[in-house]
């Protein structure tokens, strides 16, 4: 069964924190990703990486940064957590199939981020 | 316009009834077309994938794409309440690059009532 895992269910931060938050697959998968979901705006995409050491932005970077020292793991950074970064916190990981076929993301449990 | 478009609802419909969830999509090279659903709380969960035209029938599921009309859709044959939850649509664009990403749409939420 896949899997991917997120370190925490609930998270609450201060103002100005410095913000880890972990994720790990067990499917071998090269894609990971980060997103964050926010009512009304749906799923948007902050970093994603499709090998080790590799990073790229998405959508909404600012704020953000990303570690992906060894494949299975993809870790999230609020360098310096702000209350506009209250949100849900969800990883991902695909298999980077072929052109047309299925390149489906599995996700986490989702991390619930308060800054206080 | 925005890549993936999906009515946010919410779409009520009675239990035992088929709710019709639609989206469409800008990208006419898009590849790949998938359904998630996804319950308060909870992470997106896979129900559905599609990348021809036509229809992909998985149980009570049916999933209808048209590539000249841009749009894919989902149907919930004798929907129940268990299956109150936003369903968001997701597309691979034409040149989803490196990560294969995924456009998602912001869901739609639908209510299933007894």
């Amino acid at each position: 069964d896949v899997k991917v895992t997120q370190s925490s269910r609930y998270l609450v931060k201060r103002t100005g924190e410095k913000v880890f938050l972990e994720c790990v697959q067990d499917m071998d998968h090269e894609n990971m990703f980060w997103y964050r979901q926010d009512p009304g705006l749906g799923l948007r995409l902050i970093y994603f990486s499709y090998d080790v050491k590799m990073k790229e932005k998405g959508d909404i970077p600012e704020g953000y940064s990303v570690s992906r020292e060894k494949k299975e793991r993809f870790s999230l950074i609020l360098e310096s957590a702000s209350t506009n970064q209250t949100s849900m916190y969800l990883c991902a990981s695909s298999s980077p199939q072929p052109f047309g076929l299925n390149t489906e993301a599995f996700f986490g449990q989702g991390t619930r981020l308060t800054v206080v | 316009q925005k890549e993936v478009e999906q009515n946010s609802g919410p779409l009520s419909v009675p239990e035992g009834a088929i709710a019709s969830l639609n989206c469409t999509y800008s990208d006419r090279g898009s590849q790949s077309f998938f359904w998630y659903r996804q319950y308060s709380g909870k992470s997106p969960e896979l129900i559905m994938f599609i990348y021809s035209n036509g229809d992909k029938e998985d149980g009570r599921f049916t999933a209808q794409l048209n590539k000249a009309s841009q749009y894919v859709s989902l149907l919930i044959r004798d929907s129940q309440p268990s299956d109150s939850a936003t369903y968001l649509c997701a597309v691979k664009p034409r040149y989803a690059g490196g990560g294969n990403k995924l456009t998602f749409g912001t869901g739609t939420q639908l209510k299933v009532e007894l």
